[in-house]
């Protein structure tokens, strides 16, 4: 089965810099999806990135990037210029390519705060 | 595209119980997701439904809960007989198919007194 794992609780930046959030998983899979999702206090979760596993160049979505690491199984999200809006949870998620069930596997969150 | 919605945002019940929820997906998208997320852990796959097919349940879904999506439009979610334990934020998400982003709802957060 796969697995998801998020070792920062919690992180905070302040406000302009940049921050990265660790996440490895583990998988025996060769192809699938790895997302980033923010959950902003009572408010729904939204996605911020997404990354193919084919797919050697790590997505980037404006101040968002990922380092996929596919050998080492890691796949850090990088906020850039960090703003007040982002402080969130921030979830990491796996989905099988293969299969037609196409849930979502998560991690446990890294709640960001942003620092005026 | 209006997004995911659900209803109620928040039920608070009894234990004993029975509580029933809501989801409204994104018009057009076949796929529809149930997850639970409780305090401090990320969402927990519940079951999905391709169209008007619940195709598959996780362990999680005991036979204490059901769903239901009835002509694959909007979907409920019923627990019976609630237990403490089933406190959790319920979280819906649509996409149009297997390979495509999921889209989720605000949730409903239930809590059993």
């Amino acid at each position: 089965a796969q697995t998801v794992t998020q070792s920062q609780p919690e992180m905070s930046v302040q406000e302009a810099e940049t921050v990265t959030l660790s996440c490895t998983y583990d998988t025996s899979e060769s192809d699938y999806y790895l997302f980033w999702y923010k959950q902003p206090p009572s408010r729904q979760m939204i996605l911020v990135i997404r990354q193919e596993a084919y797919k050697q160049q790590n997505a980037t979505e404006n101040r968002f990037s990922v380092n996929f690491q596919k050998a080492a199984k890691s796949f850090s999200l990088k906020i850039s210029d960090s703003q007040l809006g982002d402080a969130a949870m921030y979830f990491c998620a796996y989905r099988s390519r293969g299969g037609s069930q196409g849930n979502l596997i998560f991690g446990k969150g890294t709640k960001l705060s942003v620092k005026p | 595209d209006t997004g995911v919605s659900q209803n109620p945002r928040h039920k608070i019940t009894k234990r004993g119980q029975n509580v029933t929820f809501r989801c409204d997906p994104i018009s057009e998208h076949n796929r529809l997701y149930w997850y639970r997320q409780t305090l401090g852990q990320g969402p927990e796959f519940l079951t999905y439904f391709q169209n008007e097919a619940q195709l598959e349940k996780s362990r999680l879904l005991s036979d204490r809960f059901s769903a239901e999506r009835p002509k694959g439009s909007f979907s409920t979610l019923e627990i019976q007989r609630t237990e403490q334990g089933d406190s959790a934020m319920y979280l819906c998400a649509s996409s149009r198919e297997v390979s495509a982003t999921q889209y989720f709802g605000p949730g409903t957060r239930l809590l059993v007194l």
